[in-house]
């Protein structure tokens, strides 16, 4: 059964035009996450929500944007998409317990390609 | 900013062998953390180690943490090609909650 959900899992987008990516999850984790992970790199982290607070990382374009409605639900994004971007982007969830570094269920990922 | 270093970045080894990798950080820790990634998925838990445990196991993974050495290594025994994934450490520096990932060791084992 299907926990953290990504969609679509493949892309294409042009360049310039907006996208945007979903992930929704059935575990009721407080903590939504975002990677970008490119071909034999570590994920770099974007963004979380823990609850409804919004932590953007400080390194993150401004043409990265996200948008959690509910706990269920997190989406991604990408205002003017650009040949740099194209990328796997893989959502995670977790539920933060105190003095512990989050325990983390992704996604499958979502496949960006920017033509 | 990354904080683990895998090593080796690329391994190679037939089925029944053991696979080691290592991991080595910058700063103390609380935590560490071991993840596998299939080719083209997302990344799945492995195991966590705190800072005051030296070794743990699950299944056919062992896991060490040498906090003198600023260093972790997972052992995976008896490889099966289904073991063939890229693996990544990830350690809570400065404290924070979010796990920071390193480069990732690539295994591929072959049947």
């Amino acid at each position: 059964d299907a926990m953290v959900i990504q969609n679509p899992r493949y892309q294409v987008t042009q360049f310039g035009k907006p996208v945007t990516l979903s992930c929704s999850q059935t575990l009721n984790h407080n903590v939504m996450y975002w990677y970008q992970q490119k071909s034999s790199q570590a994920p770099k982290l974007l963004f979380h929500y823990y609850d409804k607070d919004f932590n953007n990382e400080a390194d993150t374009p401004d043409n990265f944007q996200s948008r959690r409605p509910n706990t269920s639900f997190c989406f991604l994004d990408i205002r003017s998409p650009g040949l740099g971007d194209a990328a796997m982007y893989l959502c995670a969830t977790s539920t933060r317990a105190t003095g512990v570094s989050d325990t983390q269920y992704f996604g499958p990922g979502t496949r960006l390609t920017v033509l | 900013s990354q904080q683990g270093e895998e090593d080796p970045q690329a391994l190679s080894i037939q089925e029944g062998e053991n696979a080691t990798m290592n991991c080595s950080y910058k700063t103390s820790i609380n935590n560490l953390q071991w993840y596998r990634q299939n080719s083209g998925r997302g990344l799945v838990h492995l195991i966590l180690i705190r800072s005051n445990e030296r070794e743990k196991h699950s299944g056919r993974l062992r896991v060490t943490l040498d906090t003198s050495k600023k260093s972790s290594s997972l052992l995976i025994t008896a490889s099966r090609a289904a073991d063939t994934a890229s693996y990544f450490c990830a350690t809570d520096e400065g404290g924070s909650y979010i796990p920071t990932f390193g480069r990732g060791t690539s295994l591929i084992v072959h049947p």
